[in-house]
């Protein structure tokens, strides 16, 4: 299974950028990764996927350097409403949804 | 809009007793998917399916059972529900193929089995 390592926690204030590095060593080939954000009492929803280098959308964006060994969710400037726990995944749906393992998230809190 | 309902946000059962869970997708996804959240422990996959009639294990299938008769609709089944079995319950789905851009969740079932 693809492990993936995120810090447990992370403070940041409305206005700011925020950065939320996952750790994924023995990422394999053809592995993705991906991004859900989850607000309490909700399901996770889906932010943000790349396979390689920069990928950029309305929410995020997600960076991913030469080796893959890890990746980076940028969120820009960042609102209170971006409290949320962020998860990181990394695995290819094509060789079985076990793989894709959802780890304990990174807790983010945006204080005023 | 993409939509995954759940046939209830909240739940309360007694042990041993035999609990279904619900699910329905609208978006004609190919892929079904049943969790469970659990504080300190993330998501855990329990169950999926990728077609009608077709469904695989996934990291604890112990004491679950799922059906998936329509496309749209797949169900996690409890057959004797115990007290570690207390847990919200989360439902997704997503479109086969590659790019297919993450799953698509439902809101929760919070079980609780007393």
């Amino acid at each position: 299974l693809a492990k993936t390592t995120q810090p447990i926690s992370m403070d940041s204030y409305e206005g700011q950028e925020v950065n939320i590095t996952c750790s994924h060593n023995n990422i394999a080939t053809n592995d993705y990764i991906t991004w859900y954000q989850q607000f309490p009492s909700q399901g996770p929803r889906f932010i943000i996927q790349g396979y390689k280098t920069k990928v950029t959308n309305e929410v995020a964006s997600l960076f991913i350097p030469a080796d893959r060994k890890s990746s980076t969710l940028s969120l820009p400037r960042v609102s209170l409403s971006d409290t949320a726990v962020y998860y990181c995944l990394v695995g290819d749906e094509n060789t079985g949804f076990q793989k894709l393992v959802f780890g304990t998230g990174t807790r983010l809190l945006v204080s005023p | 809009d993409v939509k995954v309902t759940q046939s209830s946000r909240y739940l309360v059962k007694r042990t041993g007793e035999k609990v279904f869970l619900e699910c329905v997708q609208d978006m004609d996804h190919e892929n079904m998917f049943w969790y469970r959240q659990d504080p300190g422990l993330g998501l855990r996959l329990i169950y999926f399916s990728y077609d009608v009639k077709m469904k695989e294990k996934g990291d604890i299938p112990e004491g679950y059972s799922v059906s998936r008769e329509k496309k749209e609709r797949f169900s996690l089944i409890l057959e004797s529900a115990s007290t570690n079995q207390t847990s919200m319950y989360l439902c997704a789905s997503n479109p086969s193929g590659r790019d297919r851009g993450g799953q698509y969740f439902g809101p929760g079932t919070r079980l609780t089995v007393t």
